[in-house]
């Protein structure tokens, strides 16, 4: 079965750009797209079709896939962003997420 | 306003079979390319996608889940029903049900169903 792999955390200074990485084979033949989680709260997507930002999402959220690998990332990262965030993607017939990861505003 | 709801037993045992419903408002599942899809969390856990049936009773299923897995809808109440059979303490986790258009998935989600496994 198709997997998505996500490193488990990553730690960013506020103000400073955050990026977190999403493999899979062929991923960039796939639309990828990105949600964010905090605590207690249901998804929310941020990313979709690689690139496109939903209405109401920040501009300092952006999306890229290509290879192997489908990247967000966050421009000018608030402590608002600390979150979990996980890709997802459609293979075949199903979707799939990634492992999530972990983002820290330090 | 698109909003969805899901409901269904807090709690089940082991070998029983799971039945969540989803209601929800704001949109038609007989409109074009929507679909309601169904994700689970386990506590402190990854999402993990379950199921999707879309405006034209087109389903698509976990492949490591199909077999225990049914989606249904019924598009004059609204609601979109996920069976899961054969319960397990593994399958304790928060259910989700969200809203799919157009290649734009999951762009609504409802608030989740805590559902626990045990006897």
């Amino acid at each position: 079965s198709y997997e998505l792999t996500q490193p488990p955390s990553v730690s960013v200074s506020p103000g400073q750009t955050a990026s977190i990485t999403c493999s899979g084979d062929k991923l960039g033949d796939k639309y990828a797209c990105w949600y964010q989680q905090k605590p207690g709260q249901s998804p929310v997507l941020v990313i979709y079709q690689d690139t496109k930002r939903p209405s109401g999402i920040p501009e300092r959220f952006s999306g890229s896939n290509s290879g192997n690998t489908a990247t967000l990332t966050i421009s000018g990262t608030q402590a608002m962003d600390e979150a979990d965030y996980y890709c997802q993607a459609w293979d075949s017939s199903s979707y799939v997420f990634g492992t999530g990861t972990k983002v820290t505003v330090l | 306003q698109i909003t969805l709801k899901e409901s269904g037993p807090t709690l089940v045992k082991p070998t029983q079979t799971l039945t969540l419903t989803c209601t929800f408002s704001g949109f038609s599942l007989t409109t074009t390319a929507v679909g309601v899809g169904w994700i689970r969390q386990p506590p402190g856990k990854a999402l993990e996608w379950l199921a999707v049936i879309y405006w034209n009773d087109d389903k698509r299923y976990s492949p490591s889940l199909k077999s225990r897995l049914t989606i249904t809808k019924d598009t004059s109440k609204n609601q979109v029903v996920l069976t899961v059979t054969n319960m397990d303490p593994v399958d304790t986790a928060t259910y989700y049900c969200a809203h799919e258009r157009a290649a734009r998935p999951y762009d609504y989600w409802g608030q989740g169903t805590l559902v626990t496994v045990s006897s």
